[in-house]
């Protein structure tokens, strides 16, 4: 399978611990995205990679979470101190660069879902 | 800034009728547009995107999609709609004079669910 991995697909924690999750996107993609979902809404922007270059950050992401991107490959998404509102699924895409610009898509991994007690 | 709306939370079918699923979008130019769809614990799929050209855009299993500048719109539309459709339509829409932001902006989706 060439798909783009996330892993763990579940993890439940208490309020205060750490959690990393980590993206396999697809080998020759060098842009990598998160996206945060929750129950109801659909995917918010959280941070964006091109190669190893973490190139926007949205204002969802508050300074206990971390991306990284170290090798221009997988990626790692750190959330320290949790809180109960980090529940959510976590998902990861990452997409090839084409000529035509802004019209490439997105491939999807299956998420990674946070519950935090 | 760009945005996306997906005014119908559930869109309710017949196996056999024809479905829409509607979006709208605001951005500054011309719109990239996408639809995504998502089965349950599933990560989000490509259907279909407009870019430029023919308004009626044709994408996966059967679906396509209408762009109308006029009304800034992109409705997903299928002739005959199946079981196995049900699941939840993502809209996304991104603005090329963003620069060099390749990022898309989600709706908040539409729950289709095409009964028997």
């Amino acid at each position: 399978d060439t798909g783009v991995s996330q892993d763990p697909r579940h993890k439940i924690t208490k309020r205060g611990q750490n959690v990393t999750f980590r993206c396999d996107p697809i080998s020759e993609h060098n842009r990598l995205y998160w996206y945060r979902q929750t129950l109801g809404q659909g995917p918010e922007f959280l941070t964006y990679f091109q190669n190893e270059a973490q190139l926007e950050k949205s204002r969802l992401l508050s300074d206990r979470f971390s991306a990284e991107r170290p090798k221009g490959s997988f990626s790692t998404l750190e959330i320290q101190r949790t809180e109960q509102g980090d529940s959510a699924m976590y998902l990861c895409a990452s997409s090839s660069p084409v000529r035509n610009s802004g019209a490439n898509v997105l491939t999807f991994g299956a998420g990674s879902r946070l519950t935090v007690l | 800034a760009q945005s996306v709306a997906q005014p119908e939370d559930q869109v309710n079918v017949a196996e056999g009728n024809p479905l829409t699923v509607k979006c709208t979008y605001s951005v500054s130019g011309n719109p990239y547009l996408f639809w995504y769809v998502q089965y349950p614990n599933r990560g989000l799929q490509f259907l279909l995107k407009y870019i430029t050209g023919d308004n009626l855009v044709k994408g996966s299993y059967g679906f396509e999609a209408e762009f109308n500048k006029s009304q800034t719109s992109f409705h997903l539309k299928k002739p005959s709609a199946l079981v196995s459709d049900s699941a939840l339509y993502f809209c996304a829409v991104r603005d090329p004079l963003t620069g060099g932001s390749y990022i898309p902006t989600f709706g908040r989706g539409t729950s289709l669910i095409v009964h028997p």
